[in-house]
Parts: structure tokens; sequence; C-alpha cells
């Protein structure tokens, strides 16, 4: 059975950094990409990036190009995106997705509130 | 980026109802659409893809249809689980994108 399981709620100070982790089971990590995506308050979703889960290739969306970044652990089956420079405006519900072309397995979620 | 568009924002209908969601993409995207179902406070869940194919272990009530830029879902006999925020999704293009959803009430 696929699980994600992400990492808790985060409240951080405007120009921070957060790192949001994704621990996968249940298949081949190395088979599937695992996507990123965000959710603010009663807005709809927002697609952010991937990362190849064989060799780590990422694709992101041009909107958070030189702010973002996606790491994978093999060993851990465990994925990381790190969104820096903070602001209000990402303050958000973030998840990551397993790939089979469209989002098949979710994780929980991880609330991020920006906030001085 | 291509823009997908819903309606109705919200629909409002009751239990044995049939029921129906258009999505509107701004160019063509073949049939690479995929729609999502959403409860308050959890994640999405994937009900349709490739615009038509239902994703294992969803109610067969639930049906896609379309191709090229107009898509549809359509709910047969609405069912009380069914009471959520629906989105449709491209992935035939970098960025994905998504429809600003359609909530389903009674």
């Amino acid at each position: 059975q696929v699980h994600l399981v992400q990492s808790g709620a985060d409240m951080k100070q405007p120009g921070s950094s957060v790192k949001v982790s994704c621990k996968t089971s249940g298949y081949d990590f190395t088979k599937n990409a695992l996507h990123w995506l965000r959710q603010a308050p009663g807005q709809s979703l927002e697609w952010m990036g991937w990362i190849n889960g064989a060799d780590g290739r990422t694709k992101f969306s041009q909107k958070f190009q030189g702010r973002i970044t996606m790491t994978k652990d093999t060993s851990t089956t465990t994925s990381h995106m790190e969104l820096s420079s903070l602001t209000s405006e990402d303050t958000a519900v973030y998840y990551c997705a397993k790939d089979r072309m469209h989002l098949d397995h979710w994780g929980q979620g991880t609330l991020v509130t920006v906030s001085s | 980026d291509i823009q997908m568009t819903q309606s109705p924002s919200t629909l409002s209908a009751s239990i044995g109802d049939k029921v129906t969601i258009t999505c509107r993409a701004s160019q063509t995207i073949g049939t690479w659409l995929a729609w999502y179902q959403q409860k308050p406070g959890k994640a999405p869940k994937v009900l349709i893809y490739t615009a038509s194919s239902l994703e294992n272990g969803v109610p067969s009530r639930f049906s896609g249809s379309g191709s090229g830029t107009e898509f549809l879902l359509t709910i047969y006999s609405l069912q009380p689980d069914d009471l959520a925020t629906y989105y449709c999704q491209q992935y035939h293009n970098y960025p994905f994108t998504f429809g600003q959803g359609t909530k389903l009430e009674l």
C-alpha cells in the first residue's frame, strides 16, 4: 500500500526558508517522480515542480525558480522541498504527490505559516 | 501557461441527482486531464485520469469525458459522501495547472 507521510506544520519569519519532507513507502521510489504542490487558504492548487526518483533531476515552475530546491534520499525513500525568501504569500498547505502521469497518491499536507 | 476554467464555481444538488461539472482548457490538451475530489482539511484524491479512465477504487457513478479543450465530470446519483470540492488538472504541459474548483453542496 502506497503511503506518503509529510513533516509537521511549521511557522516561519518572512525572509527565512522552510524545508518540508515527504517519506514514501509501498512502491519503488526510483521508478516514479514526486511532485510538490501547494494550496493557499481558500484557493485552488498550485503546482511547484517535481523530482525524478531515479536520478534526482528536477523541473520547477518558473514562478519558483531561484528559490526552490528539491532533493531526494533513496536510502530512506524521502524527498525534501525547500523554499527560501518566504513572504506572507507563501502561507499555504504544501503537498507531495506521486507521479503516474496524473497524481495518484498524495501526502497529508503540511501547513506552513509565514508571519512575523 | 494553460488556463483551466471550471463551471460552475458552486453547484447545489440533492441526493440522487445527476450532476455535471465542466472544465475548459485555454489550449488543446488532448486527453491529459485528471479530476480530483477534495474534502475540507484533506488532500485531493484522484477520481478520473486521461479524461475518462476511472481510478482504482473510485465508484462507477463517477464518469469523465471530453478531449481537446472541453471536459466533463459527471456524477450519476449523487451520494452524501460526494459533497466536496472538485478540481480539474491538465498534465499536457508544464507547469501543470488546475481549475479554480467546483464546490458541490446540498
